[in-house]
């Protein structure tokens, strides 16, 4: 399996809801991202997890709260968005966080595509 | 941060032409991947290139990465429409971190007509 999964691919939230984004990998690695892109832009990192544990945060509002259940999961918890969040969130893993040299790269998944109304 | 700049932010070809793209870094690169995505869509893996100079080639395809290391380029050879998408170049960020913050630039849109 060389895929990362995530789960829904399309999510629709009024502001007062909350909700999850799941991501999922089976292949062993040990750093997990959550990704967010806007229509026409690059994407921005969010978090970062190191096995398993939080390591970076770039300064994300305190509506959208990570976790990482085991070294195969990622999850993102939303509650109280706004409308400017919506957007595609991505998920990607790599194998070795302590990776400097880069040597293996990073596997995205196909996204979450959320609306907030 | 490592910035980066790519061009042209879009291009327009017709089929069967050869196409380049460019991806320029402030500082030395020492990870540097290129995606491809459909809109929407997520991010599919190209290539990756570290060493001064590298060179690789997947189909019709070739990355290069240059002596310095600041910059990269995509070459597409007889472009197709399935080639059609936003290419994305990605850089790991500074050698201190201590994880690899990958960053990116703001993508060429490529459209590939008949």
């Amino acid at each position: 399996d060389t895929e990362v999964t995530q789960t829904p691919k399309h999510l629709v939230m009024g502001m007062t809801n909350k909700k999850s984004l799941k991501c999922e990998q089976h292949m062993g690695h040990r750093a997990m991202y959550w990704y967010k892109q806007k229509a026409k832009k690059p994407p921005e990192l969010m978090f970062v997890y190191s096995y398993e544990k939080l390591s970076i945060n770039e300064s994300v509002p305190s509506r959208f709260s990570p976790e990482c259940p085991n070294s195969s999961l990622l999850n993102l918890h939303l509650h109280a968005l706004q409308p400017e969040d919506s957007a595609l969130y991505l998920c990607a893993s790599s194998q070795d966080p302590l990776d400097r040299r880069g040597r293996y790269g990073y596997t995205f998944g196909s996204g979450t595509r959320l609306t907030v109304v | 941060s490592q910035e980066l700049e790519q061009s042209p932010q879009s291009l327009i070809v017709q089929e069967g032409k050869n196409l380049t793209i460019n991806c320029t870094s402030s500082k030395t690169l020492y990870g540097l991947y290129w995606y491809k995505q459909k809109y929407g869509e997520g991010l599919i893996f190209l290539m990756m290139l570290q060493k001064g100079g590298e060179e690789k080639s997947h189909e019709k395809i070739t990355a290069k990465l240059d002596e310095k290391k600041q910059q990269s380029s995509l070459h597409i050879t007889a472009s197709q429409p399935s080639h059609a998408g936003i290419y994305l170049c990605g850089a790991d960020g500074d050698r201190g971190s201590t994880l690899g913050r990958l960053y990116f630039g703001r993508g060429t849109q490529l459209t590939v007509w008949p």
